[in-house]
């Protein structure tokens, strides 16, 4: 099933904070999440295993819940290249073991103004 | 490097003609997915391979079928196209530990 990501879309300027969050309704392994620009192939941005272990990348970094079976990407002042569509994409836990493969989310449009 | 290479970049298929998206890895991953991609839906998985000889199918696997040549390609074949499968499709392999996917540049295919 497919995770549920929120918000649809954010709208900043440059320096402003964001968060997005990615829900399942299925206990996960792992939460991955990657950036598309228009016209372009998604790019890996970050994995969080369960453990509830949160990670950064650059002003960008992600916590995942997994006891709650949710995850959030917090991005901290934006930049114009933060644009984008953020999607997450969450990996089945099989009793202590992964599925294998990926269940995205139907993604966040993020815009950056000046 | 080149990653993930996938031909062609663009298509048009009359209702009922066939064909194959190829992709190809140069970076040794074992896993290979297709993943189709429509506006609004996110991406989903048409079919996986977790290794070299081995395929199975993912969320939408209806209208296609895959093929792991060897290590390096997995080809998606559309056996009679529908209008149905107007999408952008993405090839991705995976190295696994925790490196995530990487993607190729996607073939944008409409079927009229």
């Amino acid at each position: 099933q497919q995770p549920v990501q929120s918000p649809q879309a954010v709208i900043l300027r440059e320096g402003e904070d964001a968060v997005i969050n990615c829900s399942s309704s299925k206990a996960l392994y792992s939460v991955h999440w990657y950036r598309q620009k228009h016209g372009e192939a998604p790019v890996f941005l970050m994995i969080l295993l369960k453990g509830g272990e949160q990670k950064g990348h650059d002003k960008i970094s992600a916590s995942f819940n997994e006891k709650k079976q949710q995850s959030s990407l917090y991005l901290t002042a934006s930049q114009l290249s933060y644009s984008g569509t953020y999607f997450c994409g969450t990996e089945g836990n099989a009793g202590g073991t992964s599925y294998g493969k990926l269940t995205f989310g139907q993604g966040t449009i993020l815009t950056v103004h000046p | 490097n080149a990653g993930v290479t996938q031909t062609p970049k663009f298509q048009v298929l009359k209702t009922g003609q066939s064909m194959t998206l190829q992709c190809a890895q140069d970076m040794n991953h074992n896993s290979m997915y297709w993943y189709r991609q429509d506006p609004g839906m996110g991406l989903r998985l048409i079919y996986y391979s977790a290794s070299e000889g081995t395929t199975d199918k993912g969320e939408v696997p209806n209208g296609y079928n895959v093929s792991r040549l060897n290590k390096r390609e997995f080809s998606l074949r559309l056996e009679s196209a529908a209008p149905s499968q107007t999408s952008v499709y993405f090839c991705a392999s995976e190295r696994g530990g925790g490196y995530g996917y990487t993607f190729g540049s996607g073939t944008r295919l409409t079927v009229v």
